[in-house]
């Protein structure tokens, strides 16, 4: 069963500290994608990957990172530099590096701060 | 920079009419176009995608029309049934390595 999953489904953290997201696909895309969606709003990009080992950031990476050591796999690190991390977060991949091919997006991890 | 927007951030329709969803864009050099719907608490699931070398493609139950002279792009839902409310999102590429996303639109469906 081909797919992407994110987990955990529900994520809380207190101030200050680092929490890591999990994303994983088994669909063999090249490119993988992290976005932040707040309620109301639309999706906005935090980092990406078009190839292992290497990614770029997005419109909102300010207190994030990321790692890309597999193919199959593009965690995402909330730190502590993130000022305003509640938020639902949202994993994507796609065949295609290019940015002109659809995305295929996992079920989201729901982070809030305590 | 450029955008995606939406014309209406709510629309309520009666079940069994159509429903037609609209997404202006302002960057010209855009050359692929995507829908999304989004149901609460989950990820967005690919509804149906345009190249801008067309003007209409057709799925089941919906259509996509793209009017390039106007910057405009619609979705068009036949029959709409009570599993089709939810938040509909347009995006857009213009030739980068991204998808550009509208702020999306609530589809309410009236029994």
């Amino acid at each position: 069963d081909g797919g992407i999953t994110q987990s955990p489904k529900y994520l809380f953290r207190k101030e200050g500290q680092n929490v890591t997201l999990s994303c994983e696909q088994n669909l063999n895309h090249d490119a993988m994608y992290w976005y932040r969606q707040d309620p109301g709003q639309g999706l906005r990009l935090i980092y990406y990957s078009q190839i292992v080992n290497d990614f770029q950031k997005g419109d909102i990476a300010e207190g994030y990172s990321v790692s890309r050591e597999k193919k199959e796999s593009f965690p995402l690190t909330v730190t502590s530099a993130q000022k305003n991390p509640t938020a639902f977060y949202l994993c994507a991949s796609s065949i295609s590096p290019s940015g002109g091919a659809e995305q295929f997006f996992g079920p989201g991890t729901r982070l809030t701060v305590l | 920079g450029e955008s995606v927007g939406l014309h209406l951030p709510t629309l309520s329709v009666q079940e069994g009419d159509n429903s037609i969803i609209n997404c202006a864009y302002s960057n010209s050099a855009s050359d692929y176009f995507i829908w999304y719907k989004q149901e609460s608490g989950k990820g967005p699931q690919f509804i149906i995608d345009i190249r801008s070398n067309m003007d209409k493609r057709q799925g089941q139950r919906v259509t996509v029309l793209l009017n390039k002279t106007v910057k405009h792009l619609s979705l068009q839902i036949a029959a709409t049934q009570p599993g089709d409310s939810a938040v509909y999102f347009c995006a857009e590429n213009f030739g980068n390595e991204k998808l550009t996303f509208g702020t999306g639109t609530r589809l309410t469906i009236i029994p």
